[in-house]
């Protein structure tokens, strides 16, 4: 049962556009939200993270909002570039959720930003 | 430079045979972290050390695999007796400054397993 869901495998924007990424979680006790982006044949890289006490989190072009009741969050990137193309990943953690720490992803939405 | 340095970066073995895999933390971590990756998939935890102590172990983590942290610093992920299914990106990940764990990870080491 995924905890961490991203129901868009993949997602296809113009250059200078917005990208809006999508993530839902079910465990309640998650307390921390992060994305990462991967580029083929490379680990994740660590974009931004959200804590459940804030709903908006912003940095430069990336800003990550967290709506806790819906229990969804998602991250926007605006200009769109077409270096943005990648695999976006959520994960989460919490003490129970993911416990001391560790990480539960989400399958990640393949991002294609055209020129 | 995401501070962990992971060897081999690619693997081709055949089923059956015995891997091993390294992760070097640039700087001094408490905690180190192993995930794996298989296509279409997210990453997903395989095990935990705080210092030279394995914490935690994922259900993913058969008996043929095996992960050791001597003194505390450079990591080991060994799979014996290699399955077609073991086929994946293997990483290693260090948490940041903050109390909470936004991991930065490897480079990965992919493994074929043919």
């Amino acid at each position: 049962d995924q905890q961490v869901k991203q129901n868009s495998p993949s997602l296809s924007v113009q250059e200078g556009r917005i990208s809006i990424l999508n993530c839902d979680y079910t465990n309640s006790m998650f307390d921390y939200f992060l994305w990462y982006k991967k580029y083929p044949a490379e680990g994740p890289t660590f974009l931004i993270s959200i804590s459940s006490i804030k709903d908006k989190n912003e940095d430069g072009r990336f800003t990550v909002f967290l709506n806790k009741s819906a229990k969804h969050l998602s991250l926007h990137i605006v200009p769109s570039q077409p270096g943005d193309s990648a695999v976006y990943f959520c994960a989460a953690s919490g003490r129970y959720g993911g416990s001391q720490g560790n990480l539960i992803f989400g399958k990640g939405t393949k991002l294609s930003v055209k020129p | 430079d995401t501070g962990v340095s992971q060897n081999p970066r690619h693997k081709i073995t055949k089923r059956g045979q015995n891997v091993t895999f390294r992760c070097d933390p640039i700087s001094e971590h408490n905690r180190l972290y192993w995930y794996r990756q298989t296509l279409g998939q997210g990453p997903e935890f395989l095990t935990y050390f705080q210092n030279e102590a394995q914490l935690e172990k994922s259900r993913l983590l058969s008996d043929r695999f095996s992960a050791e942290r001597p003194k505390g610093s450079f990591s080991t992920l060994e799979i014996q007796r290699t399955e077609q299914g073991d086929s994946a990106m293997y990483l290693c990940a260090t948490p940041g400054r903050g109390m909470h764990t936004e991991a930065f990870f490897g480079q990965g080491t992919r493994l074929t397993v043919v």
